[in-house]
């Protein structure tokens, strides 16, 4: 069965310094990776997805970016982190199948404040 | 373009009565439609999801759904609600005729079940 790892599960960094966030996957080959992050508990925003090693589309301008350096990895990555970058970040998986709907499946979360 | 709203920010109903999470949607092609929830602190769990074919779709946790085309809507439902319904929904869309592997979620609604 397929399983998404996500660290670390909470994050506490000052502002202006760097931050790389971690997903892997398990249990599959060549799957759509997603990040979301999502504030105040509330709605999800789409940051950035991949299709494939190297394929990074960026939904929202902003000072995060994401790297597939592997398959079934996912980082997501800043050089200097704001204060609004304090969120719940959540990675998910889906395949890629033609037709079905392409049914996400998310990680457990990272929790990041940045004071 | 595709969009999706959930109109009631939270929902309570009292334990073993009939539970409904509305939600509406807007995309070009046909719809894939699809319920998660979220507990406290935890990434989304998947419900359930309409493809094609009946209009009445049944999920994990006893949830059901119901795609009405005519009123663009998809709403959750279970008969008898328990205290461990308690969670964030959200409704989420993709349009068929969308080539981007990503879905939108709607802004999430807090459904809470009193003993």
């Amino acid at each position: 069965s397929q399983t998404i790892h996500q660290w670390p599960a909470t994050l506490v960094q000052p502002v202006g310094s760097p931050l790389s966030l971690e997903c892997t996957v398990e249990g599959t080959s060549n799957p759509n990776l997603y990040w979301y992050r999502q504030a105040a508990g509330r709605g999800l925003q789409l940051l950035f997805y991949s299709v494939g090693i190297g394929q990074i589309s960026s939904e929202v301008p902003q000072n995060l970016s994401a790297s597939r350096p592997q398959d079934r990895q996912f980082i997501l990555s800043s050089k200097k982190l704001l204060l609004s970058d304090s969120g719940f970040y959540l990675c998910a998986w889906s395949l890629q199948l033609f037709g079905t709907g392409e049914t996400q499946y998310f990680g457990p979360g990272t929790r990041l404040l940045v004071l | 373009a595709q969009s999706v709203a959930q109109p009631e920010d939270q929902v309570n109903v009292a334990e073993g009565n009939p539970l409904t999470v509305k939600c509406t949607y807007s995309v070009s092609g046909n719809p894939y439609l699809f319920w998660y929830v979220q507990y406290p602190n935890r990434g989304l769990q998947f419900l359930l999801k309409y493809i094609t074919g009946d209009n009445l779709v049944k999920g994990s946790y006893g949830f059901e759904a119901e795609f009405n085309k005519s009123q663009t809507s998809f709403h959750l439902k279970k008969p008898s609600a328990l205290v461990s319904d308690s969670a964030l929904y959200f409704c989420a869309v993709r349009d068929s005729y969308s080539s981007a592997s990503k879905i939108i979620f709607g802004s999430g609604t807090r459904l809470s079940i009193r003993p």
